[in-house]
């Protein structure tokens, strides 16, 4: 609906292994956010990409780091899993220079065990 | 970021309207008001943005008291598939700002 696709919609991994997820935008946004959901409570905001930098970030460590691409689509890549980064994980999309908001894609569900 | 506070759950039944209200004493001049719908296991969907009086769109509407710390989300004549978790935010309305969910309420539509 919203034109913001993510893969692959579920994973499952063991802990320490790492784990990249992807996003691609809807069509002439420009700004991919990232947040993490777990169970039973609203979004966590990660980090935010803009023209291919990190453009904020919220609490959570190094070992969680993305990127973006010249077409705007984005990584998240989280290294050393823990048992509690299982979660759901969402990107936004949107255009930095509009009063609008941010458009979520369908998230990814990571499950570490 | 304005700190936002709504109730944990609300009940409602088939052809209702409902209001959800959320409060926001601390909202600064340059933030808008944005309501989300979330389905379990689904992304947060969009539903209407303000910044002061009163917006509609085909799915809802959105009052904002002139004071602005405060403000109720309508759903006129809910359905089953109304039945999700709603969130209130409020913020500078760029898409360049990290969004900031709180828990949200949670609407149980029954038949």
């Amino acid at each position: 609906e919203t034109g913001v696709t993510q893969s692959p919609t579920h994973l499952i991994k063991t802990r320490g292994q790492q784990v990249t997820l992807r996003c691609s935008s809807q069509s002439g946004h420009n700004t991919v956010s990232w947040y993490q959901q777990a169970l039973g409570q609203g979004p966590q905001f990660i980090f935010q990409y803009y023209r291919e930098e990190e453009n904020g970030r919220g609490n959570f460590p190094p070992r969680f780091s993305g990127l973006q691409f010249p077409n705007y689509s984005s990584e998240l890549n989280v290294n050393a899993l823990e048992l509690d980064d299982s979660a759901l994980y969402l990107c936004a999309s949107s255009l930095a220079a509009s009063q609008e908001t941010q458009y979520f894609g369908p998230g990814t569900r990571l499950l570490v065990l | 970021l304005a700190k936002t506070t709504q109730p944990i759950s609300m009940d409602s039944y088939e052809g209702q309207e409902v209001n959800i209200t959320c409060s926001h004493n601390n909202i600064a001049t340059n933030d808008y008001i944005t309501w989300y719908q979330q389905f379990p296991s689904q992304g947060p969907r969009f539903i209407i943005q303000g910044y002061k009086t009163k917006v509609t769109n085909e799915v809802a509407s959105l009052f904002i008291p002139a004071d602005r710390k405060s403000s109720t989300l309508s759903l006129p004549r809910v359905s089953l598939s109304d039945t999700a978790v709603y969130y209130c935010l409020v913020g500078e309305g760029t898409g360049r700002r990290a969004l900031t969910f709180g828990s949200g309420t949670r609407l149980q539509v029954q038949p």
